[in-house]
């Protein structure tokens, strides 16, 4: 997973407080993915950002959800007024190129967040 | 939404055995991809298949598209302690760009 880093590790929030996740992407990589981890669950795809862009966002829940990956500084993951079944690990992805050209796609180590 | 539907949940296996994993979706797939999960850490790429019926190996790994597009195995030969993990399938449907994940098999592998 060398490339992908995301921070924090680990995250605690009381119900009602805001949660910010970020991810930033391998050297080179222009896009970046979010997806949602439940405990003995896969992964869920959340949100699909091109620098300064959403280009899909299917997967998040309309409310207190939001992303976004500016031009400069990392993709960053917000969630407002947390509630506990936000409790998750939150991946990011990168990847050099949209991945219907059959680009590969690198994982972050996830922030695993928890609402008391 | 495209639903995957990965077994078994679980494998509980002696070191030296062989291993087979299997998914399959109701809808069709571009691509299918295998990733491993350890402890703490995100997924790591397996293997990666874009054609139907491609058969693909990495070292003792080896998955298969299948023919219908609508499912995939992977089958791992003589299992050694550091296999354990948990294994995902993953699709990727046509001109999409949301993966779709498994529920994974939890691999525990007895010395």
């Amino acid at each position: 997973n060398a490339g992908v880093m995301q921070n924090p590790r680990h995250l605690v929030r009381r119900r009602g407080q805001e949660a910010r996740l970020r991810c930033s992407p391998m050297k080179g990589h222009s896009h970046v993915y979010w997806y949602r981890q439940l405990p003995e669950e896969g992964l869920k795809f959340m949100v699909y950002l091109q620098k300064e862009n959403i280009i899909d966002e299917s997967g998040m829940p309309k409310e207190r959800f939001s992303a976004e990956f500016p031009k400069e500084g990392p993709s960053i993951l917000r969630i407002q007024q947390v509630v506990r079944g936000d409790s998750a690990a939150y991946f990011c992805a990168s990847s050099p190129a949209p991945l219907v050209g059959n680009q590969p796609q690198h994982f972050g180590d996830g922030t695993r967040l928890s609402i008391l | 939404g495209q639903q995957l539907n990965q077994s078994p949940q679980s494998m509980f296996i002696q070191e030296g055995e062989d291993v087979s994993m299997n998914c399959t979706s109701s809808s069709i797939f571009n691509t299918w991809l295998w990733y491993k999960q350890e402890p703490g850490e995100g997924p790591v790429l397996l293997i990666a298949l874009y054609k139907a019926g491609e058969l693909t190996s990495n070292g003792r790994l080896t998955a298969q598209f299948g023919i219908t597009r609508k499912d995939s195995f992977l089958n791992i030969s003589a299992s050694i302690p550091s296999d354990v993990g948990i294994y995902f399938c993953a699709g990727l449907a046509y001109n999409n760009n949301d993966m779709r994940f498994g529920a994974g098999t939890r691999l525990t592998v007895k010395p």
